[in-house]
């Protein structure tokens, strides 16, 4: 099966700039989504198409993409972002209409 | 305002059936796919399956197939997911989404609150 690959953890201190990366073969081809998941809380959507922002999603949260990788991007990171964050696409085959990866936990020192 | 709202926390034994739901408002139920997506304790989502109530074409994902069965009635807006024999490895929470799909794309814009299914002798 089609597997995305993202780091287990990632930390930063506030008011510095997080960049979460996930990687798999058909990104180039598919597009990538980002969804933070808090504690005890359903996911929720922060981006989509690689890069789009839903409404109600602060503009600190970008999101971009290159060959086999993409990356959410968290500027000026605050305490609230700490979270699950999991990346989600599609293997090129429509085997697999929504895969997700592993999921990067976001400390916030 | 769109919403899904899910049925409330089971325990079960291994061997016991179950169904839970997923009622969806605020949208034209029968117009949209709905999903679940399991997450087992500590671990990541996982995408189980699809339906479309409103001619319920039914998608499952190669992982789930045979395992689960999805299903929906559209007169009262609701999708449900059930198992005919819960086995301690179904002990999961369990997300109702509604997946947004075209051209090459396929995702959850809505998600449940979630269904926390415990299976334990």
């Amino acid at each position: 099966s089609y597997e995305l690959t993202q780091p287990p953890s990632v930390s930063v201190s506030p008011g510095q700039t997080a960049r979460i990366t996930c990687s798999g073969d058909a990104l180039p081809k598919q597009y990538a989504y980002w969804y933070q998941q808090k504690p005890g809380q359903a996911p929720v959507l922060v981006i989509y198409k690689d890069s789009e922002r839903p409404s109600g999603i602060p503009e600190r949260f970008s999101g971009s993409s290159s060959g086999t990788t993409v990356t959410l991007t968290i500027s000026g990171v605050q305490a609230e972002d700490e979270a699950d964050y999991y990346c989600q696409s599609a293997d090129s085959s429509g085997t697999y209409p929504a895969v997700f990866g592993g999921g990067t936990k976001l400390t916030v020192l | 305002e769109v919403q899904l709202v899910q049925s409330g926390a089971e325990v079960k034994k291994p061997g016991e059936s179950l169904k839970i739901s997923c009622k969806g408002s605020g949208y034209s139920f029968t117009s949209y796919w709905i999903g679940w997506v399991r997450q087992m304790p500590g671990k990541g989502l996982e995408w189980m399956g699809i339906i479309y109530p409103g001619d319920s074409d039914t998608r499952y994902s190669p992982s789930f197939q045979g395992q689960v069965t999805i299903s929906a009635d559209k007169s009262i807006s609701t999708a449900y997911l059930q198992w005919s024999s819960l086995k301690a490895s179904d002990t999961a929470m369990y997300y109702c989404a509604r997946p947004r799909i075209g051209e090459r794309e396929y995702y959850f814009d809505y998600w449940g609150q979630g269904t926390l299914v415990t299976v334990s002798s």
